[in-house]
């Protein structure tokens, strides 16, 4: 079975600085696909980024980008001149054949103003 | 193109009663998947239906129980609430089953049971 681990409960970070969220995974599939997703307040969840394991380019989205190290089943995410409305739960999640998505536990980040 | 919708948004019930909870996809979307989201636990997959199949169930009870529509609609009905269920429900949507890399979420149901 996949697992994925976020092992950091929750981080703080400066306004305009940059932060790095932290996440690993288990499989033994080679074609799976890994997220990140934000959660503000509103519970809505929303898609930050999206990485395919056969690609090795990391993804990027304006200020969110991910360091994709697949032999380490390591996916972080990178946010770069982070804002005040970067605050929100981050989940790390992968899918793959069976199409589930499997969550890890999650981090709170804030942001300082 | 509106989104995932869900219905009710709250909900409050007694431990004993059954509730259902309506998940309408984005149009065109046939894939319709559930997933539970607690403080204890976390975001846990609870089944995903597929032009009216379910196709993939998660390890919950049989009191979870599910069902898609002709017009890709789902509903997910809890028998015999425990205190437990008390949870934010999430559905998501995708085409089908291969584009769950694209998967849409919903506003999801906060259901608490008392």
């Amino acid at each position: 079975a996949q697992t994925v681990t976020q092992s950091q409960p929750e981080m703080s970070v400066q306004e305009a600085e940059t932060v790095t969220l932290s996440c690993t995974y288990d499989t033994s599939e080679s074609d799976y696909y890994l997220f990140w997703y934000k959660q503000p307040p509103s519970r809505q969840m929303i898609l930050v980024i999206r990485q395919e394991a056969y690609k090795q380019q990391n993804a990027t989205e304006n200020r969110f980008s991910v360091n994709f190290q697949k032999a380490a089943k390591s996916f972080s995410l990178k946010i770069s001149d982070s804002q005040l409305g970067d605050a929100a739960m981050y989940f790390c999640a992968y899918t793959g054949a069976n199409s589930k998505l499997t969550f890890g536990k999650g981090i709170t980040l804030s942001v300082r103003p | 193109k509106a989104g995932v919708t869900q219905t009710p948004r709250y909900l409050i019930k007694t431990r004993g009663q059954q509730v259902t909870l309506s998940c309408s996809p984005i149009s065109g979307h046939r894939s319709v998947s559930w997933y539970q989201q607690t403080p204890g636990q976390g975001l846990q997959f609870l089944f995903e239906y597929f032009s009216e199949t379910q196709r993939n169930k998660g390890n919950f009870p049989g009191r979870f129980s599910g069902r898609q529509f002709s017009n890709s609609r789902s509903e997910m009905n809890v028998s015999t609430l425990e205190l437990g269920d008390s949870a934010l429900y999430l559905c998501a949507s995708s085409f089908s089953p291969h584009n769950a890399y694209e998967q849409y979420f919903g506003p999801g149901t906060r259901l608490t049971v008392t």
